[in-house]
């Protein structure tokens, strides 16, 4: 059981918008910046988001990031066949569970 | 252009010790911490540990202390993941990953696949 919660699953249609949510609570998510990594099937993950909403060098502006209080949010617009993808959250936790969580993890399926 | 290049894929046997290693170019190794993640088969990332290679301080996922041991060489700019008695429970992908100004996994591996069965 991931100690940040995303939903197992989501699906659109080419071109369209989707989110993809991550919640946590206070230790975690409440209190740290919020990352969010892509992972294409059989390579490793790539960061896509850091500090909630900043896009690393390279990464298209079709992929955003939001915070609010204890949850967060990835929206990536224009889907194409390629976003198809397993896409995870990540953040630091305070608590003495773990120093860095992942969500458990969210399969993109682009119709 | 920072690079992270892990060993290659392993097949062990219950109770045989491991080390797998990270090795980092292109960038300062002693500037940034280092990460480990475990994939399982099928299954989503888990956080294992981080090194900072400057000092070789490490902390630990609780649930990760005790079963293995990170550790770094900033000589050869190489970061390491060890156990001393595998389990077939071990059987995962394992990725390396360095930080950045963000203090985040920004940079993976290639990931190293160990298979652990009788």
């Amino acid at each position: 059981q991931s100690v940040l919660t995303q939903p197992p699953s989501v699906s659109a249609a080419p071109g369209q918008k989707v989110t993809i949510s991550c919640s946590g609570s206070s230790s975690n998510i409440g209190n740290n910046y919020v990352s969010w990594y892509q992972q294409l099937p059989g390579t490793a993950p790539k960061l896509l988001i850091y500090d909630n909403n900043k896009r690393p060098s390279g990464i298209p502006d079709r992929f955003s990031g939001s915070k609010s209080g204890t949850s967060a949010t990835l929206g990536i617009t224009g889907l194409q066949t390629g976003d198809e993808a397993d896409y995870y959250c990540g953040t630091w936790d305070s608590s003495l569970s773990a120093p860095y969580v992942f969500g458990g993890g969210t399969k993109l399926t682009v119709l | 252009e920072v690079q992270l290049v892990q060993s290659g894929a392993e097949v062990k046997k219950p109770g045989e010790s491991l080390r797998i290693s990270c090795k980092g170019s292109g960038y300062s190794f002693t500037s940034y911490w280092i990460s480990w993640v475990r994939q399982m088969p099928g299954k989503g990332l888990e956080w294992m540990g981080r090194i900072d290679p400057s000092d070789s301080y490490t902390n630990y996922s609780p649930s990760f202390q005790g079963h293995v041991t990170i550790s770094a060489d900033k000589s050869i700019s190489t970061a390491y993941l060890q156990w001393s008695s595998l389990k077939a429970s071990d059987t995962a992908m394992y990725y390396c990953a360095r930080h950045g100004t963000a203090m985040v996994p920004g940079y993976w591996g290639q990931g190293t696949l160990v298979t652990v069965s009788s």
